[in-house]
């Protein structure tokens, strides 16, 4: 039973222009959201989170959004660049279970110059 | 910045060896993670830890144990290795959110 889906292996998106990554649960508990970023051979890496008393969280060109109705969460890349090009997994928790992550399969992006 | 380093990047074990994948972090963390990724799979959740000598089961601990003796390290057994248990060994560490991840060991069972 996948709690936390992915349901794009990949995306391709040209320089300059926004990507989009979806994510969707169906675990109403979780009210904790973040998303990682992994390039080959690391770990994944934090990007940005968003708690659910939320439906939008910026840091930079990253925006998260959070659609609690709809049970699904989105991230924004603008303007993509090509150092963006990774594996971007959405990982969802219960805020008080002590930082214990379910992750979704993950969206490889790939960000062509 | 945290630092969770794990041991090795790479291992090739045969059928039946036991296994041990050591992770250590020093930023004195409460909880660490050992998940494994595949491909379509995402990162699954072997066991976890908020302390030692505890060990909470995750989604897919068979075939796995673990060990946590002092704070900052956290290893993973596999008691008797087999092929399907070839993946991306990946430890993570957090006081609260998010998780901090190390580097991961790329495990090949033959």
């Amino acid at each position: 039973d996948q709690q936390v889906k992915q349901n794009s292996p990949s995306l391709s998106v040209q320089e300059g222009r926004i990507s989009i990554l979806n994510c969707d649960y169906t675990n109403s508990m979780f009210d904790y959201f973040l998303w990682y970023k992994k390039y080959p051979a690391e770990g994944p890496t934090f990007l940005i989170s968003i708690s659910s008393i939320k439906d939008k969280n910026e840091d930079g060109r990253f925006t998260v959004f959070l659609n609690k109705s709809a049970k699904h969460l989105s991230l924004h890349i603008v303007p993509s660049q090509p150092g963006d090009s990774a594996v971007y997994f959405c990982a969802a928790s219960v805020y008080n279970q002590g930082g214990k992550l379910i992750f979704g399969q993950g969206t490889e992006l790939s960000v062509k110059p | 910045d945290v630092k969770v380093t794990q041991s090795s990047r790479y291992l090739v074990k045969r059928t039946g060896e036991k296994v041990f994948l050591e992770c250590v972090q020093d930023m004195d963390h409460e909880n660490m993670f050992w998940y494994r990724q595949d491909p379509g799979l995402g990162l699954r959740l072997i066991y976890f830890s908020y302390d030692v000598k505890m060990k909470e089961k995750g989604d897919i601990p068979e075939g796995y144990s673990v060990s946590r003796e002092k704070k900052e390290r956290f290893s993973l057994i596999l008691e008797s290795a087999s092929t399907n248990q070839t993946s991306m060994y990946l430890c993570a560490s957090s006081f609260f959110s998010p998780l901090h991840f190390g580097n991961g060991t790329r495990l090949t069972v033959t």
